[in-house]
């Protein structure tokens, strides 16, 4: 079946710019993740879902992060007022709804490079 | 503090060679330990978490609480395990993963 996908995989924005990152996570899938990967570092947690709940914002860097999913299946990321320092790699996972499960699938990212 | 931390960012060995991954975890309780894998243009992937105790590709890890690590091992390297590896862990907050900045393992023939 179908992984989660991810769109753009790229994006080039000026600095000053809003974007706007979504994420198709499995059918099904109860969970959902963001993070952010900078170059050279590990996946950082920005954020977390359960349905349409956004549980945990506590990776989020600054207001100008926002994320969303209103009907608990695809989710948008959107950051305003891009800056350098947001350039990175922005990676979704999602997981089932399986009690003790803690497989995360990811989706192949969407890079964001911010001039 | 939860922290990971992947002391190396590359580690080169040929092809038949035993390779070691070293983790270093900071955190107060009981861990939740995992590595995942990265192979070149594919999704990061779990490879295998230390609950299970299980064998993965030849890859096992033992989490050691004396020495807060979690290294992974495997006797004899392959070409294709040639990836990006990244340790994580689970702590208190169960929806909460905290990854190291990954090691690159290069096999070479």
């Amino acid at each position: 079946g179908a992984g989660v996908s991810q769109s753009p995989r790229y994006k080039v924005a000026k600095r000053g710019q809003d974007v706007a990152l979504r994420c198709d996570p499995i059918s099904g899938h109860v969970s959902l993740f963001w993070y952010q990967q900078a170059l050279g570092q590990g996946p950082e947690f920005l954020t977390y879902f359960q349905n349409e709940a956004q549980l945990d914002k506590s990776g989020l860097p600054s207001d100008r992060f926002f994320a969303e999913r209103p009907e608990g299946s695809v989710s948008t990321l959107k950051i305003q007022r891009t800056q350098q320092e947001d350039s990175a790699v922005y990676l979704c996972a999602s997981r089932t709804r399986l009690a003790g499960e803690v497989e995360q699938f990811f989706g192949p990212g969407t890079r964001l490079t911010v001039l | 503090a939860q922290r990971v931390t992947q002391p190396e960012k590359l580690l080169s060995v040929f092809k038949g060679a035993p390779v070691e991954l070293k983790c270093n975890y900071s955190y107060s309780g009981s861990p939740e330990l995992f590595w995942y894998v990265q192979y070149s243009r594919q999704r990061l992937q779990l490879l295998l978490r230390h609950i299970s105790r299980e064998s993965i590709k030849g890859f096992t890890a033992d989490l050691n609480k004396g020495e807060t690590s979690f290294h992974l091992k495997k006797p004899f390297a392959q070409e294709e395990d040639s990836a990006m590896y990244y340790c994580a862990l689970r702590g208190y907050n169960f929806n909460k993963f905290y990854f190291g900045s990954g090691t690159k393992l290069n096999v070479k023939p």
